[in-house]
């Protein structure tokens, strides 16, 4: 079975420097990789995804992601910092059962960002 | 914003009692998607529907029931609620499964007291 493993429960970074939240999957066959930021007692919200093609990902509010089959990983970036990116942020993977299609979670990142 | 809506949502109940959460979609997407979310687990999938009538387990099942009559509702129910059910629950619908992007409604907090 698939599984996600986010490095860091905790991020803390000052506004402007760069973001990093890293995620890896366990997984021999190409998966479909998304990450969704979550914001206070809210519900969950698509920032991107990879499915085939390009292995940079863009998604939205400046974030990207690249997908990078021999490490296993779909570390998500940001060049700069703002403080609205503050928020708690997940890495998700496809993972096939019973013929049906799932995703599978990390335990999440919550991004700190210092002013 | 997706048409999702979840209730209730807040609930606090007794263990031992029946609690059902409702999920309504207005978007006409075929999967639909209870999960739990608890602080260092991120989201677990508890069940899942295909269609209607068409249901299947997730991770975390045990202790609860779903059930989907109707494509915009999908009902999940704590037959005997724990306090180990305490939690947040949200409801996320996808038009393609996995394929495509799912949308989540705005949660439910749940406290078995």
């Amino acid at each position: 079975a698939q599984s996600v493993t986010q490095l860091g429960s905790h991020v803390s970074v000052s506004e402007g420097a760069l973001v990093l939240l890293r995620c890896n999957y366990s997984s021999s066959v190409p998966p479909y990789l998304f990450w969704y930021v979550q914001y206070p007692n809210q519900g969950l919200q698509l920032l991107l995804k990879y499915t085939t093609g390009a292995t940079l990902v863009k998604g939205i509010n400046g974030f990207e992601a690249e997908f990078k089959k021999s490490e296993t990983s779909f570390h998500l970036t940001k060049p700069s910092a703002h403080m609205s990116d503050a928020a708690e942020y997940f890495c998700a993977v496809s993972d096939k059962k019973n013929s049906n299609y799932q995703l599978i979670w990390g335990a999440g990142t919550k991004l700190i960002i210092k002013p | 914003d997706a048409g999702i809506t979840q209730s209730p949502r807040h609930k606090v109940t007794e263990t031992g009692t029946p609690v059902t959460l409702r999920c309504h979609q207005t978007e006409n997407h075929r999967y639909m998607y209870w999960y739990r979310q608890d602080p260092g687990h991120g989201l677990r999938l508890i069940h899942y529907s295909y269609g209607v009538k068409d249901t299947d387990k997730g991770e975390v099942s045990d202790g609860y029931s779903v059930s989907r009559s109707k494509t915009e509702d999908f009902l999940l129910t704590l037959e005997s609620a724990t306090s180990s059910q305490t939690s947040v629950y949200f409801c996320a619908i996808s038009e393609s499964g996995v394929r495509t992007e799912a949308f989540f409604g705005q949660g439910t907090r749940l406290t078995v007291v």
